[in-house]
């Protein structure tokens, strides 16, 4: 079946550093990629996505490339700020007809003044 | 133009104890999800409906979970008997008919079983 690994948090940076966190999937096909961010005491936000290889996503200075050679899609963002401090979260969707979105664990930003 | 609305936000419970969890989606969508969220962990979806029909509950533990979703619009999960593993956050979820829709999550309700 489809799954996601993403890197353990917490992920702690200071302001104006740059972000990266891992993500990589498993999946037949030719999935869509996500990635979802989560604000405390809120729900799931779409922040950005990829529908085929070599597409890349952003939104508010963040982005990411699907990368199908590596199965990968990791997060990047070049300056983070206080308020990019949330849980992010990878996910999968596959191709073919209606499929279920596949989250991964969730990874979480803290970005220190 | 107004988001998924969840209610209540949090409930605290003791087990055995049966509860209820709402759901408006936005309006116009009509693909609603209810997901799981456990502790440090990502959504995991229990129900999907288009309109009113439950078109794939496969991970729904229907033996205490049930859900309805009248008219196509609102939506109700209930839980009965609750057990000490169903704490987690419930997240209600909407998208439109397109095939890459996004999907559309509320706050979530956080649901404590004592």
């Amino acid at each position: 079946g489809n799954s996601v690994t993403q890197m353990e948090g917490p992920v702690t940076l200071s302001e104006e550093a740059f972000l990266t966190i891992n993500c990589t999937y498993t999946a037949t096909g030719y999935p869509s990629l996500f990635w979802y961010v989560q604000y405390p005491g809120e729900g799931l936000q779409l922040l950005l996505k990829a529908t085929k290889a070599d597409d890349k996503g952003s939104n508010k200075g963040f982005e990411a490339t699907y990368r199908k050679e590596t199965t990968s899609f990791h997060l990047e963002k070049g300056s983070v700020q206080v308020s990019d401090s949330a849980v992010y979260f990878c996910a999968l969707k596959g191709s073919g007809g209606y499929q279920k979105v596949t989250f991964g664990t969730g990874t979480k930003l803290q970005v220190i003044p | 133009e107004a988001g998924v609305v969840q209610s209540p936000r949090y409930k605290i419970i003791e087990k055995k104890q049966p509860v209820a969890f709402w759901c408006n989606p936005i309006s116009g969508h009509n693909t609603l999800y209810w997901y799981r969220q456990n502790l440090g962990q990502g959504p995991e979806l229990l129900i999907r409906y288009e309109n009113e029909e439950a078109v794939d509950d496969s991970q729904l533990p229907k033996d205490r979970f049930s859900a309805e979703r009248l008219k196509g619009v609102d939506s109700t999960l209930k839980i009965q008997p609750a057990e000490l593993g169903d704490s987690a956050v419930y997240l209600c979820a909407s998208s439109g008919t397109l095939l890459y829709n996004e999907q559309f999550f509320g706050p979530g309700t956080r649901l404590t079983v004592l």
